[in-house]
């Protein structure tokens, strides 16, 4: 077994600020996500990485930058946050269809 | 892009009965389709998935189906309990990136005592 750890699990921010989300996973996956989950609604990939430097946009990639520095971990930035956006950041990590998803990050822009 | 729909969006059942919910995709290389239970507050956990060598798979209460030829594929819960009530999302895999899900908009189940 493993985890898939999120950092911070609450992210109340101000309107233009950047904003940076963590994730570790020590399945020792290969791939890593990043989804943006807005209230009552689906996921949607915001950029996934299939190994340690590797990075690839998903359809909700705009606003956003990630980065993966190593196998276990994989952060997510948040170029300039908008005001009153609310939305739950979820990580997921996968070998190889399965994914395991984090716990999220809720994120509040005042 | 390419999209999972998923119907009904809000699903209320009696304990006991069962509940059923569909999904469509549109990409006929999709080859593996995972169901997630999310509860409130907490993150999605996969709960059942199907590859597409299959058209039947069952864990305890919940069954999956697929057909391929129509794209489409549901997943039943019989006998429902008040702790199935949480959301459910559907997922099919995508032909356009390594182990990318395209994840359907998420049917919210309430199972009513």
């Amino acid at each position: 077994g493993g985890i898939i750890t999120q950092t911070p699990k609450f992210l109340i921010g101000q309107e233009g600020q950047k904003l940076t989300l963590k994730c570790q996973q020590n399945f020792n996956h290969d791939t890593m996500y990043w989804y943006r989950q807005d209230s009552g609604k689906g996921l949607r990939l915001i950029y996934y990485s299939i190994t340690e430097n590797d990075l690839q946009k998903g359809d909700l990639s705009e606003g956003y930058d990630a980065s993966r520095e190593k196998k276990s971990s994989f952060s997510l930035t948040v170029t300039s946050a908008q005001k009153n956006e609310m939305a739950v950041f979820l990580c997921a990590s996968s070998i190889r269809e399965e994914q395991y998803f984090g716990p999220g990050t809720r994120l509040t822009v005042l | 892009g390419e999209q999972v729909e998923q119907l009904p969006s809000i699903l209320r059942v009696q304990e006991g009965s069962s509940a059923s919910i569909n999904c469509s995709y549109e990409d006929s290389a999709s080859n593996y389709f995972p169901w997630y239970k999310q509860e409130p507050g907490e993150n999605p956990k996969l709960i059942i998935d199907i590859r597409s060598n299959m058209e039947r798979k069952q864990i305890q209460e919940l069954i999956v189906l697929l057909d391929k030829k129509a794209k489409r594929f549901s997943l039943h819960i019989t006998d429902t309990q008040p702790g199935d009530s949480a959301m459910y999302f559907c997922a099919a895999s995508s032909s356009s990136g390594s182990w990318q899900l395209i994840f359907g908009s998420g049917t919210q189940l309430t199972v009513m005592p």
